[in-house]
Formats: structure tokens, C-alpha cells, sequence
């Protein structure tokens, strides 16, 4: 079965610049996470979606990142405007429906943004 | 709150030597616990997991982790490593947080960075 798809895979901005990034879960997959993993750092869940709702958003700086995934399927993530410190790896998740007995997550390979 | 902690930074082993990464966690139930391994400009792989039952889980690679709940422990183990091993190793909690549906939200440790020598 295909992996969890993103793209882009590198991408450099300039502070205050606008960026997407887009993810692709494994067909079937209900849950879909958004973490953001600074150098040095573990991924820190931003957002996590069950199907098209969001589920946890605590972490997510919402006066600059947002997130969507329409029709339960595709997720986007966006920041604007960007600062530095938004320089990271951003890693989509997704996993199966819970209650299936599986509670493992799936990762794409991840985005790096640069931020100059 | 859960959370995780990872006290190497950095780890360096000889090709053929045995290895331990140590990962300790802080939650007030039963965890479900996991180690992911991440190699350069890749995604995290996930080892092995922990959920309930036999303390003693045995993974992919050759690696296993032992649950120990009285040490809060949950250290991952190779009996000899080899050069293709070294990465970024992850040790993540999660908590049930009882919604419908039972989703649950993880927390990674900062990781533990494996070099190995030849």
C-alpha cells in the first residue's frame, strides 16, 4: 500500500512570505496529525484530525498556522506570515479508524522549511 | 500531564557491540509507549509498541524494549548493532483521551542521536 504522501519536500521562504504544505494520508485512514519537528527537537503535534473534525489544536499558533483537511482525506497546512522560528521539518501522521486496534501512527517524509 | 524523557543526546557504539537507549515517562495510567527510529530526511519508522500484556516487545531490526512500571521505563535494546543502525531514535507516550472513537494524542521524547563506529 502507498505511505503517506507530501509534498513539497524542501521548501525556503523569506520571513513574512505565506507557505502551504499539503499531505496526502494512506487510503482508509481516519486520523491525520500535523507535527512540527525543530532541529534538534521531537515532532510536536500542532493538529490532529479525526475524518474532517479536528480533534486536539492546542499547540497550533492559530494567529499564523492554519489547517484544513476537506472531505476527510487531504490535509493542508499553511503559515502566514512566517517568522524564523518557523524553521523546521513539518511531519504528517495519519492512522487508522481507532477502535481497530491500532493506535500506531504512520509518517510521511516530511517537509523542511526554511525560513530566511 | 504525559510526558517523556530521553537523557542521551547522543549515543556512540561500536559495530557488533550491544545497545540500550533509555526512555523514561511520566503518566498516570497505563501508556501505550512506542519507539520510532528516523534516519536522515526520513519520516519516523515505527520499532515497536507496547500496549498491555507481555513486558517484553519485540520489534523490527532485531530491536526489543522492555516495559518496566515500577522504573517508569521503557528502554530499547539491540544485542549488536549494526552500521546501518545508526539514526535518530524516538520514544513517544500516548494517552487515550477517551473521545468517541478512542483517538488518543502522542508525546515524542527529544530523541536519542546513535552513532555507530566501525
Amino acid at each position: 500500500e502507498a505511505g503517506v504522501a507530501q509534498s513539497p519536500r524542501y521548501k525556503i521562504i523569506e520571513k513574512r512570505q505565506s507557505v502551504a504544505f499539503w499531505c496526502n494520508p494512506i487510503s482508509g485512514h481516519a486520523t491525520l496529525y500535523w507535527y512540527q519537528q525543530i532541529l534538534g527537537q521531537g515532532p510536536k503535534l500542532l493538529i490532529q484530525f479525526q475524518n474532517n473534525g479536528v480533534v486536539d489544536d492546542s499547540q497550533l499558533p492559530k494567529d499564523r498556522f492554519s489547517a484544513e483537511r476537506l472531505k476527510g482525506v487531504d490535509s493542508t497546512l499553511k503559515i502566514q506570515p512566517a517568522k524564523l522560528e518557523d524553521s523546521a521539518v513539518y511531519l504528517c501522521a495519519s492512522s487508522p479508524r481507532p477502535g481497530q486496534g491500532a493506535r500506531e501512527q504512520y509518517f510521511g517524509p516530511g517537509t523542511r522549511l526554511t525560513v530566511t | 500531564a504525559q510526558s517523556v524523557t530521553q537523557p542521551d543526546i547522543h549515543i556512540t557504539v561500536s559495530e557488533g557491540a550491544s545497545l540500550e537507549l533509555r526512555c523514561n515517562y511520566s503518566y498516570g495510567a497505563t501508556p501505550y509507549l512506542f519507539w520510532y527510529v528516523q534516519s536522515p530526511g526520513q519520516g519516523l519508522q515505527l520499532l515497536l509498541k507496547y500496549f498491555s500484556g507481555d513486558t517484553l516487545v519485540q520489534g523490527i531490526k532485531g530491536f526489543e524494549a522492555e516495559f518496566k512500571r515500577s522504573q517508569s521505563s521503557f528502554n530499547l535494546r539491540k544485542p549488536s548493532v549494526h552500521w546501518s543502525d545508526a539514526a535518530e531514535y524516538f520514544c513517544a507516550v500516548g494517552d487515550s483521551i477517551g473521545i468517541s472513537g478512542g483517538s488518543y494524542i502522542p508525546t515524542f521524547g527529544r530523541g536519542t542521536s546513535l552513532i555507530v563506529h566501525p
